[in-house]
């Protein structure tokens, strides 16, 4: 009841195309859902993050999509960017857990010129 | 900005030793933590820390301590270590409180266990 899954472990996107990442839990208790940037020789860097009590959060080209219902939330990247290849973890956590998050097992995007 | 320091990038060791992992921290944060990351498997929570002196356990403790002295330094030891050690731990720390937001990591020691 305490992992989080994520998909997929790999993906590979033109320049300009769409990246998402999809992730799922099962705690209900989950009230603050981040997703994590981390690019080679360096440790993660918080992204974007989402409350369950909006359905969608934008930040520039990066958008979260929360769906309390069936307890998943993505990542979108819109116009993808070689820049933005990346390793990317989401993560959840909740009131009595003060601080502590669960994270997923991490996408490794590779976006193509 | 926060920064936190991991001391070494890249370290070598030999089955059996004990290794000290360091990490300090210079944002006065309460929370600090220790991860590993394995390919496949995300991060992984080894122990965490609310203030000095106190620490839990958290996913997977077996095979590692913890001590936190001073408010800014988080060490991870390896007792004992095993090639099954082998992998790269990331510290991080943050703000105290449910709503603490977000972590802050430093770059990683990568460990090899020999």
């Amino acid at each position: 009841q305490q992992q989080v899954k994520q998909s997929p472990q790999s993906l590979i996107v033109q320049k300009g195309g769409i990246s998402i990442i999809n992730c799922a839990y099962e705690n209900t208790a989950f009230d603050y859902f981040p997703w994590y940037q981390q690019f080679p020789g360096k440790g993660p860097a918080l992204l974007i993050a989402i409350r369950p009590d909006v359905s969608e959060k934008k930040e520039g080209r990066f958008t979260i999509s929360f769906n309390k219902s069936a307890k998943q939330f993505s990542l979108h990247i819109m116009d993808s960017q070689p820049g933005d290849s990346a390793t990317y973890f989401c993560a959840a956590s909740y009131y009595n857990q003060g601080g502590k998050l669960i994270f997923g097992q991490g996408t490794e995007l590779s976006v193509k010129p | 900005d926060v920064k936190v320091t991991q001391s070494s990038r890249y370290l070598v060791k030999r089955t059996g030793e004990k290794v000290f992992l360091e990490c300090v921290q210079d944002m006065d944060h309460e929370n600090m933590f220790w991860y590993r990351q394995d390919p496949g498997l995300g991060l992984r929570l080894i122990y965490f820390s609310y203030d000095v002196k106190m620490k839990e356990k958290g996913d997977i403790p077996e095979g590692y301590s913890v001590s936190r002295e001073k408010k800014e330094r988080f060490s991870l030891i390896l007792e004992s270590a095993s090639t099954n050690q082998t992998s790269m731990y990331l510290c991080a720390s943050s703000r105290p409180g449910s709503l603490a937001g977000p972590q802050h990591f430093g770059d990683g020691t990568r460990l090899s266990i020999l």
